[in-house]
């Protein structure tokens, strides 16, 4: 079966813009989460979705938000871009907690 | 606050060599636990995971961990590395008791990048 899909897999931006990150989850997993990645930070968690609902956020600035889906498709949006917002972005999707979550190959964000 | 602690930050180790990549956690109850693997630019890949039961537990590519509970430990093993193994390997703890909140249901470690010398 097809895994998760993160689209695009690289985006260049300038500083001040806005960008919008997809992910389609597994067919059948309703919960969707994303994370931030950088070399300095590790991989931070930004905000899970189960059923078009947000279920928890991450200690992130408002510039950050999502949304999912009735297909349990989800996308993310940074608004205001700054350079400190360059990174890997993971979505990861899950059946439930106890099957644990499958991950997308990330779309690479640079500002510039 | 949950939180996952990968002692160290880079391990170098032979072609054919054994490993062992460490991994404590800190929660409350019973933890879900994962290892997942990363190549660079690449997304997670997981390895393997323990819920309950056997506390040895076996993964795709030879892997295998041990849950100790005393130790509130997930140590990752191979017995021989192979060169492509090297990538960076996290471990996680996944929240069965509650929504994780601000840190999300899944919390990972900072990694060990694991070099492989020929």
């Amino acid at each position: 079966k097809a895994g998760v899909t993160q689209t695009p897999r690289y985006l260049i931006k300038t500083r001040g813009q806005q960008v919008t990150l997809s992910c389609s989850p597994i067919s059948g997993h309703r919960s969707v989460s994303w994370y931030q990645q950088t070399p300095g930070q590790g991989l931070q968690f930004l905000f899970e979705y189960f059923s078009e609902t947000q279920r928890n956020k991450g200690n992130f600035p408002g510039r950050f938000s999502g949304r999912q889906f009735s297909n349990s498709r989800s996308e993310m949006n940074v608004s205001t871009l700054e350079l400190g917002d360059s990174a890997l972005y993971l979505c990861a999707s899950s059946l439930d907690r106890a099957h644990g979550y499958t991950f997308g190959s990330g779309t690479r964000l640079t500002v510039v | 606050a949950q939180s996952v602690t990968q002692p160290d930050i880079h391990i170098t180790v032979s072609e054919g060599a054994s490993l062992e990549l460490r991994c404590n956690y800190s929660y409350g109850a019973t933890p879900y636990l994962f290892w997942y693997v990363q190549s660079p630019g690449q997304g997670l890949q997981l390895l393997l995971k323990y819920f309950s039961g056997d506390t040895l537990v076996q993964g795709i590519k030879g892997f295998e961990a041990e849950f100790k509970r005393s130790q509130s430990s997930f140590n990752l093993r191979k017995p021989s590395v192979h060169w492509s193994d090297a990538a960076e390997y996290f471990c996680a703890v996944g929240t069965p008791m509650n929504y994780g909140g601000s840190q999300g249901n899944l919390i990972f470690g900072k990694g060990t990048k694991l070099s492989v010398k020929p």
